[in-house]
């Protein structure tokens, strides 16, 4: 079946720093991959979406590019900022309508 | 705004108790689902709603019961026969069927409720 297959935490980082997040999947076809993240006590936020074969998603300067020859999609950041501590979750829908399977998930924290 | 409501934020059940878990949502989504969150586990689906009246089982839905009697409400009741019930529930909705233009169906959570049971 659909799966996702992200790397293990935490990963602890000094402020500016590089972010990498390695997220593979394995699915039928090209579905659309998403990365969310849980801030500590919170429920999940979409962070980015990509919804075909070499797509890049972004937001908050956050990038990850859906690589069909790797079948990957991997979260980076170049600066990360102590606001960035959190749980990241990379995650493909099993069907039309929504339901996702996530990933374990990958605890980051941002040390000053 | 629109969003999901969920209540109570904290819950502590004694053993053999049933506590229903409420979530609600003004986002006139039409799918709903449970998720069920433990350290180092990633997220679990429970059960999952496409539409009103109707609803089917996740990964994990021994143990748990839900109803969809209005489109806004998923309620889930975590019953006595859930043999390891602590942890931190999460409720979503999505579009379902009615995607956005992008064709992506973005899931969008509410903010849990950790379930304690003593």
């Amino acid at each position: 079946g659909d799966s996702v297959t992200q790397m293990e935490g935490p990963v602890t980082l000094s402020e500016e720093a590089f972010l990498t997040i390695n997220c593979t999947y394995t699915a039928t076809g090209y579905p659309s991959l998403f990365w969310y993240v849980q801030y500590p006590g919170e429920g999940l936020q979409l962070l980015l979406k990509a919804t075909k074969a070499d797509d890049k998603g972004s937001n908050k300067g956050f990038e990850a590019t859906y690589r069909k020859e790797t079948t990957s999609f991997h979260l980076e950041k170049g600066s990360v900022q102590v606001s960035d501590s959190a749980v990241y979750f990379c995650a493909l829908p099993t069907d039309s309508w929504g339901k996702l399977q996530f990933g374990a998930g990958t605890q980051v924290v941002v040390t000053p | 705004d629109g969003g999901i409501t969920q209540s109570p934020k904290y819950l502590f059940r004694k053993e053999g108790q049933n506590v229903t878990l409420s979530c609600e949502q003004n986002l006139n989504h039409d799918a709903m689902y449970w998720y069920r969150q433990d350290p180092g586990q990633g997220l679990r689906l429970i059960y999952y709603s496409q539409i009103v009246n109707d609803f089917q089982k996740g990964d994990i839905a021994e143990g748990y019961s839900v109803s969809r009697e209005k489109k806004e409400s998923f309620p889930l009741t975590v019953t006595s026969a859930q043999k390891n019930p602590t942890a931190f529930y999460l409720c979503a909705s999505s579009l379902g069927q009615r995607r956005t233009l992008s064709g992506a169906n973005v899931l969008t959570f509410g903010a849990g409720s950790r379930l304690t049971v003593l």
